[in-house]
């Protein structure tokens, strides 16, 4: 079985300020792979990031970072300097590697950024 | 750039009623998916299809079927749709067989039933 938690709820944040959003999962795989979306007010999720389970890298892409720890089983979010545009859920997922692309998501974090 | 496209962005529907939800996409993919979002359930998958004719049900198939006679096609079908079914529901694709593929979503049909 997976399972991917996101504890926060709903996070809000002053714009400029920098917010982390917790992803932690659990699978029995030595193989998978950890994704974020996005979901804006219109609805659609947007794909964010992939993870494999053997890249442990951090990465960052202007101001989206990640963390990924696997002693923890957590693939963290933060957004730095936060701007309105950035209010929105975001999705963490998780798909097993002897699988079909079939996706686990968390519950998602509502972002409100305040101007 | 993928294109994933649904039927109808809100529907309102009775109880009772045979209600159609269509997804199509642009990209040849292989795997199409339908989720249902609801508040503080996140996404839950209902239904995906690797194939044109295959199927496999996903975390909460109760209460829907699913076709694909076509490859860009795949749609939801709610043979006697309940209130219990009022949601958003996701239409997804993918491309390959493996876990590593992101998916890419519609825009969404939020449904009501009455």
């Amino acid at each position: 079985a997976q399972k991917v938690t996101q504890a926060q709820t709903e996070i809000s944040v002053v714009e400029k300020e920098d917010v982390t959003l917790d992803c932690v999962y659990e699978t029995r795989d030595t193989t998978y792979y950890l994704f974020w979306y996005k979901q804006p007010p219109s609805g659609e999720l947007v794909f964010l990031i992939r993870r494999n389970s053997f890249d442990e890298q951090n990465e960052i892409s202007g101001r989206y970072s990640w963390n990924f720890q696997k002693s923890t089983s957590s693939f963290n979010f933060t957004i730095t300097a936060s701007q309105v545009v950035d209010s929105a859920v975001y999705f963490c997922a998780l798909s097993e590697g002897g699988g079909n692309n079939r996706l686990a998501f968390g519950k998602g974090n509502q972002v409100v950024v305040i101007p | 750039d993928v294109k994933v496209t649904q039927s109808s962005r809100y529907l309102v529907k009775r109880t009772g009623e045979k209600v159609f939800l269509e997804c199509v996409q642009d990209m040849d993919h292989e795997n199409m998916f339908w989720y249902r979002q609801d508040p503080g359930l996140g996404l839950r998958l209902i239904y995906f299809s690797y194939d044109v004719k295959m199927k496999e049900k996903g975390d909460i198939p109760e209460g829907y079927s699913v076709s694909r006679e076509k490859k860009e096609r795949f749609s939801l079908i709610l043979e006697s749709a309940s209130t219990n079914q009022t949601s958003m529901y996701l239409c997804a694709s993918s491309s390959g067989q493996g876990a590593s593929y992101e998916q890419y979503f519609g825009p969404g049909t939020r449904l009501t039933v009455t």
